[in-house]
């Protein structure tokens, strides 16, 4: 048990729908982070919080928006889906932004119909 | 980003040592040389990081070359479990963000 809890752990929608993904880091992480994982793209990061705060931004998507909220979880926003955002949406965390290990939850498996 | 090379799958024989190699000649000398495994239906977990010497972990072992451009992890007794596919990473350790760049990994199979 990595100590990161996702929710939900399979989320099925339709396109054109809007979803959120929640992820809760382990007791004492400041910095959260959010990768997706497809079939054809493998597993890519999205973006990073530390302490409340956007610290980077990777490949993602101006229809998605994440935030990490004062007691340090965090939400990942994917607005009007399409079939192509099916996949795993993995959260991390880690103690801070400095070169320490992340620690994976299991994943949300979105699935759009 | 550095990029590392592995090969796309290995396999062992479960009981016995596993050595997981990893190309990184482009490294830079603030780099460290960190290992993650993604288990079926799991998210990925940390494995083991280094630097410049060799270390030693309750999971693995991971040893470096003289000149860093290569490294392999070391399972030293593989089980059933080992099985999974093992991502070699470059992470500068100077940069603000510490995003992890994860390749196609080795794909370990673990024969019972």
């Amino acid at each position: 048990d990595s100590g990161v809890t996702q929710t939900p752990k399979h989320l099925i929608t339709a396109t054109g729908q809007r979803v959120t993904l929640r992820c809760s880091p382990r007791s004492g992480d400041l910095s959260v982070y959010w990768y997706q994982q497809s079939l054809d793209q493998g597993l890519q990061f999205l973006i990073q919080y530390y302490n409340g705060e956007e610290r980077a931004k990777g490949n993602i998507l101006e229809r998605f928006s994440a935030q990490q909220f004062p007691d340090l979880h965090s939400e990942l926003n994917l607005s009007s889906l399409e079939l192509g955002d099916s996949a795993l949406y993995f959260c991390a965390s880690s103690v801070d932004s400095q070169n320490q290990p992340q620690h994976f939850g299991d994943g949300t498996r979105l699935s759009i119909l | 980003d550095a990029k590392t090379t592995q090969p796309n799958s290995m396999e062992s024989n479960e009981e016995e040592p596993v050595h997981l190699p990893c190309n990184h000649s482009t490294i830079s000398g603030t780099d460290y040389i960190h290992w993650y495994r993604q288990l079926p239906s799991q998210g990925p977990e940390y494995v083991i990081h280094g630097l410049t010497s060799n270390v030693n972990n309750r999971m693995a072992s991971l040893a470096i070359a003289e000149d860093r451009k290569s490294s392999t992890l070391i399972l030293h007794r593989a089980t059933l479990r080992d099985a999974a596919v093992y991502y070699c990473i470059l992470r500068d350790s100077f940069q603000g963000a510490q995003k992890l760049v994860f390749g196609q990994g080795t794909r370990l199979t673990i024969n019972p």
